[in-house]
């Protein structure tokens, strides 16, 4: 997978919105990209992805750049259970099937 | 049921014990993987199986075994582990249908301390 750069760690206030940004300047045309979380001993969630469009669910949106070089999940009002670590991913199309994971955000969000 | 469920939670184990890992998940996923997870780093990939079949091993010291009995089970035997080895193990599954789209459901994790 492709290499993704996050900043170590952001603050947040509850009920603001996050911008977590990820720069991924070497994507290929057909990588995803992928976000999950990993609360507190818990193991990683999936949070969302996208290819070239902008995409919302109803955890967070995800906004893509349009040259696809960076992307941004936006929390739209964190809560005190959005503190984790959240991984921006690629998934590439050579076939490997799993995710490898950068180090990371970590987000603290105070009350 | 987007469970994925890891047995047990804690273990403690020194190091001529032989132990094992359980993982399980009835979402139907072909795909199942375990990962390593040192504190305070990212997860690490250790194994995939596909279609209860070994496709990647990355590099695995063989005092980790994996074993995929059947395709909702997925297990990880553990013997002669150094405290090196002393981290958080994760099993995730992935449906296949879907591609680079698809997700991966990870399970808890199980905590391992080798003393």
């Amino acid at each position: 997978d492709a290499k993704t750069t996050q900043p170590n760690s952001m603050e947040s206030n509850e009920e603001e919105p996050v911008h977590l940004p990820c720069n991924h300047s070497t994507i290929s045309g057909t990588d995803y990209i992928h976000w999950y979380r990993q609360l507190p001993s818990q193991g990683p969630e999936y949070v969302i992805h996208g290819l070239t469009s902008n995409v919302n669910n109803r955890m967070a949106s995800l906004a893509i750049a349009e040259d696809r070089k960076s992307s941004t999940l936006i929390l739209h009002r964190a809560t005190l259970r959005d503190a984790a670590v959240y991984y921006c991913i690629l998934r590439d199309s050579t076939g490997r099937r799993a995710l490898t994971f950068g180090s990371g955000t970590r987000l603290q969000v105070q009350p | 049921d987007t469970e994925v469920t890891q047995t047990p939670k804690h273990l403690v184990m020194g190091m001529t014990n032989k132990k094992s890992l359980k993982c399980e998940q009835h979402m139907g996923h072909r795909a199942m993987y375990w990962y390593k997870q040192k504190a305070k780093k990212p997860p690490e990939l250790m194994f995939v199986y596909s279609y209860e079949k070994l496709s990647i091993n990355e590099s695995v010291p063989s005092r980790f075994s994996p074993e995929c009995p059947n395709s909702s089970l997925l297990n990880l035997h553990l013997h002669a582990l150094q405290p090196e080895d002393s981290a958080l193990y994760l099993c995730a599954s992935r449906n296949f249908i879907g591609g680079l789209r698809e997700t991966q459901y990870f399970g808890p994790g199980t905590r391992l301390l080798v003393l």
